[in-house]
């Protein structure tokens, strides 16, 4: 069965611009997750959805939006990007509480 | 909003046994621990998941007190290849909802 793919792998933006992320959960998970991982803060939780829904929000700005698709797939858009937002996003699937799989990540780099 | 505390760092040798223990003392009755390990580059792996007594699979055994305050994964006959860090998640609840709260990280590094 084929892991959580996330596209792309590498992204450079500039200050201003916005970006989507893209994940696609393993076969049969409903659920997929979104963290933000940096050197300073760690892995952080962004969001969290099943069946098309935002079901969990981390403490995040509003420029941090995402959504899920009817067969599963999910987007994250940043909006207004600023430095701070270099990243390594990554998305992760489940079939129920816990037991998250993750993806490779996407490494976001804001210039 | 639960705060969990890890070792920073730890060494090992090839073949021991090593135990890495987390602490959540405002873990909730429905909160569940798992451990996730990472390699540079990488999405977090998951290793193991217990909501309480022991649980063991075929590359780990996760320990967990009676009062669930804490947590130890234990990783019997170390190898380099698990030279990685080491999380532990704890499911949390916040004012948005379900907030899933990563640890620090702890870095194992195995030595030959």
């Amino acid at each position: 069965k084929a892991g959580v793919t996330q596209t792309p792998r590498y992204l450079i933006k500039t200050r201003g611009q916005q970006v989507t992320l893209s994940c696609s959960p393993i076969s049969g998970h409903r659920s997929v997750s979104w963290y933000q991982q940096t050197p300073g803060q760690g892995l952080q939780f962004l969001f969290e959805y099943f069946s098309e829904t935002q079901r969990n929000k981390g403490n995040f700005p509003g420029r941090f939006s995402g959504r899920q698709f009817s067969n599963s797939r999910s987007e994250m858009n940043v909006s207004t990007l600023e430095l701070g937002d270099s990243a390594l996003y990554l998305c992760a699937s489940s079939l129920g509480q816990g037991g998250w799989f993750f993806g490779p990540g996407t490494r976001l780099t804001v210039l | 909003l639960a705060k969990t505390t890890q070792p920073i760092s730890m060494d090992s040798y090839e073949g021991q046994e090593v135990n890495i223990t987390c602490s959540h003392n405002n873990i909730a009755t429905n909160d569940y621990i798992t451990w996730y390990q990472q390699f540079p580059s990488q999405g977090p792996r998951f290793i193991i998941q217990g909501y309480k007594t022991k649980v063991t699979n075929e590359v780990a055994s996760l320990f967990i007190p009676a009062d669930r305050k804490s947590s130890t994964l234990s990783l019997p006959r170390v190898s380099l290849s698990d030279t990685a860090v080491y999380y532990c998640l704890v499911g949390d609840r916040s004012n948005y909802g379900q907030n899933f709260v990563f640890g620090p990280g702890t870095r194992l590094s195995v030595l030959p």
